[in-house]
């Protein structure tokens, strides 16, 4: 599986864009790149899945490199309730795991303040 | 449609105690998934199942086993609690051909 790295945590203010990085240098070809948002007390919740160029949903976009290496996912204009963590998951079409398997990193801390 | 709901929310176990999670879904999913969440930490996935009657160990297997006996159930048992097993635990499901995954509400537990 693809390892992936992403900032531990970022902090905004209400009405800004964020953008989250994520680095997969050892990206499969066949892999996809899906991002998880997760509230306190919560199960994550899927956000939006990409594999080349920009993907975008009523939630985010997604934006991806040619070379694919890395992904950044953009919030527009933030408001304190998407204050949560976000996962960047490299791997197959299937919810963004491989092979069966779904391996969540540590994700990225987002505080928004107002 | 309930989605994935997991049985117990809460629990306290003493040392040495045995339980069973219960995960139950029903959007007919072939892929169910437990994970542990420790404080600050993200989700580590304890076993995995890609089908009825399958199952899979996954990143931190030790002090658990799981049982899918029914597409609909995925059972997750500690057989003998330990203090480092108080967490909050998930489960999750996914169908073929689908890209999200879908998670449950999440049980708390702690092992005095």
């Amino acid at each position: 599986l693809a390892k992936t790295t992403q900032p531990i945590s970022m902090d905004s203010y209400e009405g800004q864009e964020v953008n989250i990085t994520c680095s997969h240098n050892n990206i499969a070809t066949n892999d996809y790149i899906t991002w998880y948002q997760q509230f306190p007390s919560q199960g994550p919740r899927f956000i939006i899945q990409g594999y080349k160029t920009k993907v975008t949903n009523e939630v985010a976009s997604l934006f991806i490199p040619a070379d694919r290496k890395s992904s950044t996912l953009s919030l527009p204009r933030v408001s304190l309730s998407d204050t949560a963590v976000y996962y960047c998951l490299v791997g197959g079409r299937r919810y963004g795991g491989s092979q069966g398997n779904l391996i969540f990193g540590k994700g990225t801390k987002l505080s928004v303040k107002p | 449609n309930a989605g994935v709901t997991q049985t117990p929310k809460f629990r306290v176990l003493k040392t040495g105690q045995s339980m069973t999670l219960l995960c139950a879904q029903d959007m007919n999913h072939e892929y169910m998934y437990w994970y542990r969440q420790d404080p600050g930490m993200g989700l580590r996935l304890i076993h995995y199942s890609v089908g009825e009657g399958t199952t899979a160990k996954g990143e931190v297997p030790d002090g658990y086993n799981v049982s899918r006996l029914k597409k609909q159930n995925f059972l997750l048992g500690l057989e003998s609690a330990a203090p480092s097993q108080t967490s909050v635990y998930f489960c999750a499901s996914g169908g073929q051909g689908r890209t999200e995954a879908f998670f449950g509400q999440g049980t708390r537990l702690t092992v005095v």
